[in-house]
């Protein structure tokens, strides 16, 4: 079945250092990936997504690109602010069995904490 | 704000009990995801509904039903609740972007404790 690793957590960052929180899935077909944020007390938030291979999500300074060669969808930051500590969850979505669901498969989760 | 509510935000409630969780989708929205966050399993996918009916089922409980009414609000009954159901469960729905891809927006989940 579908799966989606990413790396243990948690990562600990100074504030404007770099981010990278590696995402690596199995999929049959050509799934669309996502990243959601979960803030203290809160739900899930999409932060971006991207749909075939080689395209970019982007938004609020956070990036990462369908990577099909290497099954990957990392999430990058170039100057992380305490606002962003959260928990982020890498996710896929395919189409199962032509039936039109669309459920999404997680990863476990990166627990990231700025600090001043 | 995502536009999906869910009610309650808290749920504390003894072994073997029944309760029902509810959720409002986003104005629209067609389809309801119910999933299951807990310590030791993740973020899991539930069942989902689409227009009052059943979509599709994932690692969902027997001891675990859902439906979604004509005004698309859906709920979901967990019976006979264990220690090990204790947990957040998020509802989202979902909707169809300008490019064909379908992004779910989450509702601010159910704490549940059984005790």
């Amino acid at each position: 079945g579908d799966s989606v690793t990413q790396m243990e957590g948690p990562v600990t960052l100074s504030e404007e250092a770099f981010l990278t929180i590696n995402c690596t899935y199995t999929a049959t077909g050509y799934p669309s990936l996502f990243w959601y944020v979960q803030y203290p007390g809160e739900g899930l938030q999409l932060l971006l997504k991207a749909t075939k291979a080689d395209d970019k999500g982007s938004n609020k300074g956070f990036e990462a690109t369908y990577r099909k060669e290497t099954t990957s969808f990392h999430l990058e930051k170039g100057s992380v602010q305490v606002s962003d500590s959260a928990v982020y969850f890498c996710a896929l979505s395919a189409s199962y069995s032509g039936a039109g669901s669309y459920q999404l498969t997680f990863g476990k989760g990166t627990k990231l904490s700025v600090i001043p | 704000d995502s536009g999906v509510t869910q009610t309650p935000k808290h749920l504390i409630t003894a072994t073997g009990q029944r309760v029902t969780l509810r959720c409002s989708p986003r104005s629209g929205d067609l389809s309801v995801y119910w999933y299951q966050q807990s310590l030791d399993q993740g973020l899991q996918f539930l069942i989902q509904y689409y227009n009052g009916e059943e979509r599709a089922k994932g690692n969902i409980l027997e001891r675990f039903s859902a439906q979604q009414f004509p005004d698309l609000h859906s709920e979901l009954n967990l019976s006979s609740l264990e220690l090990g159901d204790s947990a957040l469960y998020f509802c989202a729905s979902s909707v169809r972007d300008g490019k064909g891809t379908y992004e779910q927006y989450f509702g601010p989940g159910t704490r549940l404790t059984v005790t």
